[in-house]
């Protein structure tokens, strides 16, 4: 199957920093790429839509001047934690949508686990 | 009402049982329906795709039911590496659309 990665798989800050996670698909392009996020014993919540050149479209309750979204390029989808607090620590996962006969299924990165101190 | 919900768990059953997940979902306009599992600190994985018709995949049976917009996993003869997160999900509407996630009902099968 397709292949998305995701970069760093694990990261600790100190609060006030700013994080970035880099999702890429390796061997596809893809126009749409979600990212959601998973905080402990709970279930994957979809924060925003990246679409490539466009911007990206939150779900509501998702503070975009916090998280930010830049999907440049047909591979690449960045997600930003700007100055993370303690709250934002959680589990951020992204996912890739493909094309054509296939464009109901989704592709999921490996995950970032974000540790904000 | 939760866009997707699901049985509470966890389950916890003996090797070799069946064990039936069920789900519901809000969504008229939802047109993906899928399981997928997800291990402890890991990123899920897809289980299988579900369909109108139902389908089976092994030991795994999926079944959908458009008109009371509710969806069941059967697990037969459960093996130890069964033991897992299972998680309903669903699209918002046409392909290409955001996955909407169950918070997932717990498997553990023990020997």
């Amino acid at each position: 199957g397709a292949v998305v990665s995701q970069h760093p798989s694990r990261v600790i800050c100190k609060s006030g920093t700013s994080v970035k996670i880099e999702c890429r698909s390796l061997d596809f392009q893809a126009t749409t790429m979600f990212w959601y996020r998973q905080f402990p014993k709970q279930s994957l919540m979809l924060m925003a839509t990246s679409n490539e050149g466009s911007k990206a479209t939150y779900e509501q309750g998702v503070e975009k001047d916090k998280f930010l979204i830049n999907h440049a390029s047909l591979t690449l989808s960045t997600l930003t934690v700007t100055s993370a607090h303690p709250e934002d620590s959680s589990f951020y996962i992204c996912s890739a949508g493909s094309k054509g006969e296939r464009s109901h299924e989704q592709y999921f990165g490996p995950g970032t686990r974000l540790t904000v101190t | 009402r939760k866009e997707v919900e699901q049985d509470p768990g966890p389950f916890n059953v003996p090797e070799g049982a069946t064990v039936a997940f069920n789900c519901t979902y809000s969504n008229s306009a939802s047109q993906s329906f899928f399981w997928y599992r997800q291990d402890c600190r890991k990123e899920p994985k897809l289980l299988m795709s579900v369909y109108s018709s139902g389908n089976e995949d092994g030991r795994f049976t999926a079944q959908l039911n458009r008109a009371s917009q509710y969806i069941s996993l059967l697990i037969r003869d459960s093996k130890l590496s069964d033991s897992a997160t299972y998680l309903c999900v669903v699209n918002r509407g046409q392909a290409g659309t955001a996955l909407i996630f169950g918070k997932g009902t717990t498997l553990s099968v023990s020997s």
